[in-house]
């Protein structure tokens, strides 16, 4: 069974510039996760879907961070524009329901210059 | 919300150690995740259990429901399994959303 499929694997861009990260989630998962994972803490979620609808993005920066899963399969997640503190790994994930066969794809890492 | 600690923070054995990470969680939860990073890498998720063990190769979890504890074991060690071990529960019960442990970083020394 294929995984979480994420890219790009690692991106540097500079600070003010913009970037997009890609996930294809399981089949079948109607759950899709975004984390931010800085370096030397825990993932935080910053961003949950129910197939194409919003669950929690109560911790999104939504001045500079956007997601979207118009089809209910794939996502994006987009920093605009980015910042220094923003330098991290972006992991998605996803869970078919009760968060059964929850799956992380192998992460973003993302350095801001 | 769920509050999860794992001990130790950080543990360096011999390769063909036995080794033991606990976590403990604050509020009843449906499953638990075991976790497994290396460095630079994405996460692979190693377990979701919700009541007694479970055993994959040489990795072995165990849950207390009602003691809100769980353990994975690694038997016999190897440099590979040098990572980091995450243990995650739902932030509130029946919820999808995860609150993640500190991370126990384990280092096997050949």
């Amino acid at each position: 069974e294929a995984g979480v499929a994420q890219s790009p694997r690692y991106k540097i861009i500079e600070k003010r510039q913009s970037v997009a990260f890609w996930c294809n989630p399981i089949s079948g998962h109607a759950t899709l996760y975004w984390y931010q994972q800085i370096l030397g803490q825990g993932p935080k979620l910053l961003i949950q879907f129910q197939n194409n609808g919003v669950v929690d993005d109560s911790q999104l920066p939504k001045d500079r961070f956007s997601a979207e899963r118009l089809k209910g399969v794939d996502s994006t997640l987009k920093i605009q524009p980015a910042k220094l503190e923003d330098s991290a790994v972006y992991l998605c994930a996803s869970s078919g329901p009760g968060g059964y066969g929850y799956t992380f794809g192998s992460g973003t890492r993302l350095t801001v210059v | 919300k769920n509050e999860v600690e794992q001990s130790p923070q950080n543990l360096t054995a011999q390769e063909g150690e036995f080794i033991t990470i606990n976590c403990s969680y604050s509020v009843g939860i449906s499953a638990l995740h075991w976790l497994q990073q290396h460095p630079g890498g994405g996460i692979v998720s190693l377990f979701m259990l919700s009541s007694g063990k479970k055993k994959h190769g040489r990795l072995i979890a165990t849950i207390n429901i009602q003691e809100k504890h769980s353990s994975l074991h690694i038997t016999a060690s190897h440099p590979r399994d040098s990572a980091v071990y995450i243990c995650a529960v739902p932030s509130y019960f029946g919820n999808e959303k995860l609150t993640f442990g500190t991370g126990t970083r384990l280092t096997i020394i050949p």
